[in-house]
C-alpha cells in the first residue's frame, strides 16, 4: 500500500544553518505530496505542496520538489531561524482512498540561536 | 474567514464511557475528514465524509468508533466505551472537496483526549 518514509528526529541545528529533512513515498499512480508543520501548541498547518512530478512547492523559505524519478520530496530551507523550530510532516494524498492523507511519523526540528 | 473548529479542546474521561466530539468545518467546504494524532501510531485517518456519499469508515479501528455529519457541515465523532488506548488528539480536517488530489486540507486545533 502506500506509505510515507521520512528520517527521524530530532534534527538539532543553529540558526542561519542549512536544513534537509528526507521524505520518500511508496505510491501507486500519481498522489499529491505535502508538508505540514506543527508548532509548539497549535495545529497542523499546511506548510507547501506540489501536485506533479518536478513541480517544487515553496513558502516561508522552505522548498520541496516532487521528484518521481527518487520517489522523494526533501523538505529544504536555506537558512534557519529559531521560529522554524517545529515539527514537520511529509504526507501523501491517496487518490486511490477518497484523498485521504498519509504521513510519515514526523520530524523533529530545534533550532538554537 | 473562520478556519475549523473543534470542541472540546480537552477531555478528560473514564474507562467505559462515551465521548462526543464536534467539529465544525470551513463553510462551504463538502469534504471532511478525522484524524487521530498519537504517540503509538502516528497521524492515522479515521473516516471522510463528502457531500450526501456514504462515508469511507475503513480507518476507524473498531466498532466503538462512529461519526456523523448531520446537513453536510457539522460532524460528531463518537467513542463509546472508551479505553486507555483511545487516548490521543483527535484532528478534523476540511477541504473543498472538488477535484481529488490537488485539494487541500485543512486542520483543527483538535481535541485532546484523556482516558483515565
Amino acid at each position: 500500500g502506500n506509505s510515507v518514509t521520512q528520517m527521524e528526529g530530532p534534527v538539532t541545528l543553529s540558526e542561519e544553518a542549512f536544513l534537509t529533512i528526507n521524505c520518500t513515498y511508496t505510491a501507486t499512480g500519481y498522489p499529491s505530496l505535502f508538508w505540514y508543520v506543527q508548532y509548539p501548541g497549535e495545529g497542523l498547518q499546511l506548510l507547501l505542496k506540489a501536485t506533479k512530478a518536478d513541480d517544487k512547492g515553496s513558502n516561508k523559505g522552505f522548498e520541496a520538489t516532487y521528484r518521481k524519478e527518487t520517489t522523494s520530496f526533501h523538505l529544504e530551507k536555506g537558512s534557519v531561524q529559531v521560529s522554524d523550530s517545529a515539527v514537520y510532516f511529509c504526507a501523501l494524498s491517496d487518490w486511490e482512498h477518497t484523498d485521504k492523507l498519509i504521513f510519515g511519523t514526523g520530524t523533529r526540528l530545534q533550532v538554537f540561536p | 474567514g473562520a478556519g475549523v473548529s473543534q470542541s472540546p479542546s480537552n477531555k478528560v474521561t473514564e474507562k467505559g464511557k462515551d465521548v462526543e466530539l464536534r467539529c465544525d468545518p470551513i463553510s462551504g467546504h463538502t469534504a471532511l475528514y478525522w484524524y487521530r494524532q498519537s504517540l503509538g501510531q502516528g497521524l492515522e485517518f479515521l473516516i471522510y465524509f463528502q457531500g450526501n456519499s456514504a462515508p469511507d469508515k475503513s480507518g476507524l479501528p473498531s466498532d466503538r468508533f462512529s461519526a456523523e455529519r448531520t446537513g453536510g457541515s457539522v460532524s460528531t465523532l463518537t467513542i463509546q466505551r472508551t479505553q486507555q488506548e483511545d487516548s490521543a488528539v483527535y484532528l478534523c480536517a476540511s477541504s473543498l472537496g472538488g477535484a481529488l488530489q490537488t485539494d487541500t486540507q485543512y486542520f483543527g486545533p483538535g481535541t485532546r483526549l484523556t482516558v483515565l
